[in-house]
């Protein structure tokens, strides 16, 4: 079972370079989250989603976008990277909220 | 915006020895979650807490949702190597949208 895959796993950026970080999920969930878990510091939310079309902003959007056109896949874009975005980045997806979390492996971005 | 903050931030012991960590906000959650990240990995749930008072167990390990359901404990019992990890709560409220609050983690080392 694939579960939540995430790719690509580390990667390294140039100040003001644009990549997409990948998430897909094959369980059918209808909630999709994006994380960012800093050094000594719990997961912040990013954006989130409730299903295909709709998405929402987190705690921390600002120099992130999303889009969620199929229930399976949610990919988040940086559009120009800044060191402050060094991080690694946590996709989930859950059933109804409250219900369980299944998160990715991460990816590791450093901007330089 | 609803916090939670998790203590101790570290925690070294040796294997055999019991230890609590601790999950507090001054807001009221709908539920509780535990989860344990290992290096390199996503978080995976641990446990669900839901009822205000409510006790699970879950082998060597024993949680708790206060009453008020603000806090949370998590209770080890004769600690091993294979408990290492990065204990993460996670709260579901209902007045910061739809997703998962996380506290900072309490980072476990169980020496042999």
């Amino acid at each position: 079972n694939a579960g939540v895959t995430q790719t690509p796993k580390f990667r390294i950026l140039k100040i003001g370079q644009s990549m997409t970080l990948q998430c897909a999920q094959d369980m059918n969930h209808n909630y999709m989250y994006w994380y960012r878990q800093d050094p000594g510091m719990g997961l912040k939310l990013i954006y989130y989603s409730v299903g295909a079309g709709i998405t929402d902003k987190g705690e921390v959007p600002n120099g992130y976008n999303v889009s969620r056109s199929t229930t399976e896949y949610f990919p988040l874009r940086l559009e120009l990277a800044a060191p402050s975005q060094t991080s690694v980045y946590f996709c989930a997806s859950s059933r109804p909220l409250g219900t369980e979390a299944f998160f990715g492996q991460g990816t590791r971005l450093t901007v330089v | 915006t609803q916090l939670l903050e998790q203590s101790p931030q570290f925690l070294s012991i040796q294997e055999g020895e019991n230890l609590t960590v601790y999950c507090n906000s001054s807001s009221v959650f709908s539920s509780l979650q535990w989860y344990r990240q290992e290096p390199g990995e996503g978080p995976v749930l641990l446990v669900t807490v839901v009822t205000g008072g409510e006790v699970k167990k879950l082998k060597r390990l024993t949680f708790q949702f206060g009453d008020a359901r603000k806090d949370s404990s998590l209770h080890i019992t004769a600690a091993q190597p294979g408990d290492t990890g990065l204990y993460l709560c996670a709260g579901v409220g209902d007045n910061y949208g739809q997703n998962f609050v996380f506290g900072p983690g309490t980072r476990l080392s169980v020496l042999p």
